[in-house]
């Protein structure tokens, strides 16, 4: 079956500093690979989407890409700002009519520092 | 932008109690979803559910678990009997197709004691 692995459990960083978020994937289908945040108190509620490897999903400063010969994805921000503090979940998403099923990794709490 | 409603918040339950949780799905959403974390592991998938019928589910979907959503309204999970490892915040999703944006809800934590 399909399996994520997100090892950075927690990072922290100050502010403008550049945030780097590495995941793992393992599936035997061709992936859509995605990133969701969670603020404090909220749902997951998703950041990116990437459907094709090395292509780059972009939003809200964040890019997403992910390499097919690494099995890796990642996500970065060139300049992280506090209210970027949230959790990061990477996930693996297969589609089908009957409907979407995602695997999570298991989060990386981002807390930046003013 | 959209919104899953979930409620309530927090439960707490006596061990083989039976227990329900609701889920607002958004409004004009086709395909329903139920999630669950156990503090400080993955979410992991429980259940999805489309034209009345639940189309996957995964082996932490036990026998004691059932899902529905009885004529448009709320799309609930319920747990009879619950179990002490029942315990875990229960995240509710939908979409509105299979290939487009899951969106959740803010979890219902349950206790079970």
């Amino acid at each position: 079956g399909d399996s994520v692995t997100q090892k950075q459990g927690q990072v922290t960083l100050s502010e403008d500093d550049f945030l780097f978020i590495n995941c793992t994937y393992s599936t035997t289908t061709y992936p859509t690979l995605l990133w969701y945040v969670q603020y404090l108190g909220q749902g997951p509620q998703l950041l990116l989407k990437v459907t094709t490897a090395n292509n780059k999903g972009i939003s809200r400063g964040f890019e997403a890409t992910y390499d097919k010969g690494t099995t890796s994805f990642h996500l970065q921000k060139a300049s992280v700002q506090e209210s970027d503090s949230a959790v990061y979940f990477c996930a693996l998403a297969r589609n089908n009519n009957a409907g979407a099923k995602l695997t999570f990794g298991g989060g990386t709490r981002l807390t930046v520092r003013p | 932008g959209p919104k899953v409603l979930q409620i309530p918040s927090h439960q707490i339950i006596d061990m083989g109690q039976m227990v329900t949780l609701n889920c607002d799905p958004v409004s004009n959403h086709l395909y329903f979803y139920w999630y669950k974390q156990i503090l400080g592991q993955q979410m992991e998938f429980l259940v999805n559910f489309y034209n009345g019928k639940v189309m996957e589910k995964s082996k932490l979907f036990k026998d004691q678990f059932s899902v529905e959503r009885p004529d448009g309204s709320y799309f609930t999970l319920k747990i009879q009997p619950t179990a002490l490892e029942d315990s875990a915040v229960y995240f509710c999703a939908s979409s509105f197709g299979g290939f487009t944006e899951v969106f959740f809800g803010k979890g219902t934590r349950l206790t079970v004691v």
